[in-house]
């Protein structure tokens, strides 16, 4: 079954720490996105890719990085985590040939991420 | 820029009776429209989207939604809530040539009582 998997579901980690939050999908899309959900709040875009070795920044500024080597996987890391980066990352992908744009997004369940 | 606003950040609904969620536009051209659902501890799920065409939507689990350019609105509705149906929702915009990125609102949390 297509489907897009995220890696560690949740995640309680130190004050700086270096963190990688995985995102993978099996059905070939090639748009893929990290949003960020603060309870209560919408979702912001941080970071999106059209494809391999294509990345670019999202609305929301953050201090996270990504990187797009494979066309499955779209990991989004944290090189010295801080309790403002705690939050819920969900990852997201969708195909990339509908006429005008509206892709319907797949989301993964999320990563949920605390940093004491 | 476009944006999207949701009314009522909590809405809570007896079983059967009549779901409203409402979602407000702002966009310079026509928009893409959807609304997705979120379950406890899961990732979002379309239920529904419009695009060009019929402007009510037919999604799944009962739902749909009508597109009203006047009013600048994409209000979700199902006639008869089911306590299954509890969950958080979040409405949805993106324009042509954007390539799918999606501006949410807010979300409104969903109870649905005995």
């Amino acid at each position: 079954e297509a489907d897009i998997y995220q890696t560690p579901r949740y995640l309680v980690i130190g004050t700086g720490k270096k963190i990688t939050l995985e995102c993978s999908q099996t059905m070939g899309h090639d748009k893929m996105y990290w949003y960020q959900q603060d309870p209560g709040m919408e979702l912001h875009l941080i970071h999106y890719s059209y494809g391999v070795n294509s990345t670019e920044k999202g609305d929301l500024s953050s201090e996270s990085t990504v990187s797009r080597i494979r066309t499955e996987h779209f990991p989004l890391t944290l090189e010295s985590a801080r309790p403002s980066h705690t939050s819920q990352y969900l990852c997201a992908s969708s195909e990339g040939l509908y006429a005008g744009g509206a892709n319907v997004l797949t989301f993964g369940a999320g990563s949920r991420l605390t940093v004491l | 820029a476009q944006s999207v606003t949701q009314l009522g950040s909590h809405v809570s609904v007896s079983e059967g009776a009549l779901v409203l969620l409402r979602c407000n536009y702002s966009s310079s051209v026509p928009p893409y429209l959807f609304w997705y659902v979120q379950y406890p501890n899961q990732g979002l799920q379309l239920l529904l989207k419009y695009t060009t065409g019929a402007t009510l939507v037919k999604g799944i689990n009962g739902f749909e939604a009508e597109f009203k350019k006047s009013e600048t609105s994409f209000h979700l509705t199902k006639p008869s809530a089911h306590m299954s149906d509890a969950a958080e929702y979040f409405c949805a915009v993106t324009l042509p040539g954007q390539g799918g990125k999606l501006i949410f609102g807010q979300g409104t949390e969903l109870s649905v009582k005995p």
